[in-house]
């Protein structure tokens, strides 16, 4: 089965700052890999996709990832923190179910604290 | 329109309730998923439904009945649901094919007491 692992269950940034949220995948075929939004009490927004069409995925609200397959990783970067970012961050990959059809494996989340 | 609606936004009920939520999608998507998420956890998969038709059942409980009347719509029904019950339901929905993204709603925040 696939999986991903997300490093740091935490990460305060200052306002301005470098965001770096990390995810690593473990997948026995070339992954979808996907970066969620939960801001409180909503529900998940996407924040971007990875389907192979290119290594470096730019997202909404100033986000990008870059997919590096011999590292087995999917980090999330955004070059200047908004107060707003404040949220919590999953990382995800996509695998065909035993029936077929398609199911998202989320990993633990990593809730990023902006400091002002 | 790249919204999932869910209904009611707040549910509270007793053990002896039947209740349901409702979730609604207009985008043309053929798969709904049901979730459940316990606080400062990730979404755990309940139920996928593909072509109106139930594909996956994660060894969730009976008192959860899901039913799909048709493309657009999905219901959670509630019965003699516990108290561990209580958490934040999430609806969404894609396409079929492989590495689509999945579309979120808002979410359901139940309390069972």
């Amino acid at each position: 089965a696939q999986s991903v692992t997300q490093l740091g269950s935490h990460v305060s940034v200052s306002e301005g700052a470098l965001v770096l949220l990390r995810c690593n995948y473990s997948s026995s075929v070339p992954p979808y890999l996907f970066w969620y939004v939960q801001y409180p009490n909503q529900g998940l927004q996407l924040l971007l996709k990875y389907t192979s069409a290119a290594t470096l995925v730019k997202g909404i609200n100033g986000f990008e990832a870059e997919f590096k397959k011999s590292e087995t990783s999917f980090h999330l970067t955004k070059p200047s923190a908004h107060m707003s970012d404040a949220a919590e961050y999953f990382c995800a990959v996509s695998e065909i179910s035993n029936f077929g059809n398609e199911k998202l494996t989320f990993g633990t989340g990593t809730r990023l604290t902006i400091i002002p | 329109d790249t919204e999932v609606t869910q209904t009611p936004k707040h549910l509270v009920m007793g053990m002896t309730n039947k209740k349901s939520l409702k979730c609604e999608q207009h985008m043309g998507h053929r798969a709904m998923y049901w979730y459940k998420q316990k606080a400062k956890k990730p979404p755990e998969l309940m139920f996928v439904y593909s072509y109106e038709k139930l594909s996956i059942n994660e060894s969730v409980p009976s008192r959860f009945s899901p039913e799909c009347p048709n493309s657009s719509l999905l219901n959670l029904h509630l019965h003699a649901l516990q108290p561990e019950d209580s958490a934040l339901y999430l609806c969404a929905s894609s396409h079929i094919r492989g590495g689509r993204e999945q579309y979120f709603g808002p979410g359901t925040r139940l309390t069972v007491t």
